[in-house]
């Protein structure tokens, strides 16, 4: 079974300029994440997807952070306008029914 | 969705039984108890997942007491691999994970 697919696994980026990051999560699973990890904390949930409607995003930024999961399969996670406190390694996940949650290896942000 | 509490750290021998506690004391009637195993540039890896009792499979096991207020991950013999950092949530059928910072574990030889 395939797992999470992320891109790209690292992003460089000025602060001010615009990232988007893709996921593609397990076939079947309803249910897709994106966490914000912070180098020495855990994961922060930003949005929780169910489907492609959106369950919870309390913690996504949204005058900056924007997510959609079209179809309810891939997600796209955006940024506009990053900040330098926008770094971090921003995980995807996905749930099977039992709730058990894969992650897909993340996306390494840096914004100088 | 209750908040847990974990040591931060712990250090332990190679070939030894580390138990990690976590302690959930306002664990809902319908909440599941998940741990989960983070290795350095690498995301979350789910362990072990139990409401009740003791779980155990070919990674670990999971004792949860009756009260359910507190769990315990066991990881047997333990190697130099073990070395992550493992998280204790609490969720419930939303889905939802919160998590927290983690027990640091450093597996020395």
């Amino acid at each position: 079974e395939a797992g999470v697919a992320q891109s790209p696994r690292y992003k460089i980026i000025e602060k001010r300029q615009s990232v988007a990051f893709w996921c593609n999560p397990i076939s079947g699973h309803a249910t897709l994440y994106w966490y914000q990890q912070i180098l020495g904390q855990g994961p922060k949930l930003l949005i929780q997807f169910q489907n492609n409607g959106v369950v919870d995003d309390s913690q996504l930024p949204k005058d900056r952070f924007s997510a959609e999961r079209l179809k309810g399969v891939d997600s796209t996670l955006k940024i506009q306008p990053a900040k330098l406190e926008d770094s971090a390694v921003y995980l995807c996940a996905s749930t099977n029914p039992s709730y058990e949650q894969y992650f897909g290896p993340g996306t390494r942000l840096t914004v100088t | 969705l209750a908040k847990t509490t974990q040591p931060i750290s712990m250090d332990s021998y190679e070939g030894q039984e580390v138990n990690i506690t976590c302690s959930h004391n306002n664990i809902a009637t319908n909440d599941y108890i998940t741990w989960y195993q983070q290795f350095p540039s690498q995301g979350p890896r789910f362990i072990i997942q139990g409401y009740k009792t003791k779980v155990t499979n070919e990674v670990a096991s999971l004792f949860i007491p009756a009260d359910r207020k507190s769990s315990t991950l066991s990881l047997p013999r333990v190697s130099l691999s073990d070395t992550a950092v493992y998280y204790c949530l609490v969720g419930d059928s939303s889905y939802k994970l919160i998590f927290g910072s983690g027990t640091r574990l450093l597996v020395r030889p």
